[in-house]
């Protein structure tokens, strides 16, 4: 069965930066767009942002845009979220996504984001 | 961007009884591009429907979606134990700009 890994959570103060990682296996990662979807505590889902299969083409949600960068490496099966200027609304439990046709296939278990001072 | 509204925000219900789910968007979506989640406490989201009515793999056949243009519902016959869970809509026909409904919890 498909699996997705997040790892790189954690706490950080408000500014700061965190990267998060997804580890694919068993599936061929690098014919999938991926995806990074949040949710706030207790709080609904958001999506965050896509990148295509050979990781040129990528979309983010306007309040990340220009602060948040998604990549990966397919000779790796990695999927990365680099995230600057952290703001206290930016904590959430990152899950990243398999998309398919538009739809979140498959997804990881989720890694938690605390932004605070 | 695409507003999706899901009703009721919560559903009391008996496992054996069914339960329709509403999400309502506020816009007519693209080829009913519109899926269903479940997502029960510490635990990710599990895709139940795409295509608005397309049941996803190792989905019980007691989880049926239907609608199109801005209404849609999800229809839980039968209800078991484990289907009382979180429920979310997500609208893929904006593609990229994808928006989920608010949740509807179905309880006990």
């Amino acid at each position: 069965e498909e699996q997705l890994l997040e790892s790189g959570g954690g706490v950080v103060r408000p500014g700061g930066s965190l990267r998060l990682s997804c580890a694919a296996s068993r599936f061929t990662f690098n014919t999938y767009t991926m995806s990074w979807v949040r949710q706030a505590p207790g709080k609904g889902l958001e999506w965050v942002s896509n990148i295509g299969d050979s990781g040129v083409i990528t979309y983010y949600r306007d309040s990340v845009k220009g602060r948040f960068t998604i990549t990966r490496d397919n000779s790796k099966n990695t999927l990365y979220l680099q995230m600057n200027n952290l703001r206290a609304e930016d904590t959430a439990i990152y899950y990243c996504a398999r998309i398919l046709n538009g739809y979140f296939e498959y997804w990881g278990q989720g890694t938690l984001v605390s932004v605070s001072s | 961007e695409i507003v999706l509204t899901q009703s009721p925000g919560t559903l009391s219900l008996s496992p054996g009884e069914s339960a329709a789910l509403s999400c309502r968007a506020s816009q007519s979506v693209t080829s009913n591009y519109l899926a269903w989640y479940q997502q029960k406490p510490g635990q990710a989201p599990r895709l139940l429907i795409y295509g608005a009515s397309n049941r996803a793999a190792g989905i019980p056949d007691r989880f049926s979606g239907s609608g199109s243009g801005t209404d849609f519902i999800l229809t839980i016959s039968r209800l078991e134990p484990e289907d009382f869970a979180v429920y979310y809509c997500q609208q893929y026909g904006n593609s990229p700009r994808y928006s989920f409904g608010q949740g509807t919890n179905l309880e006990i």
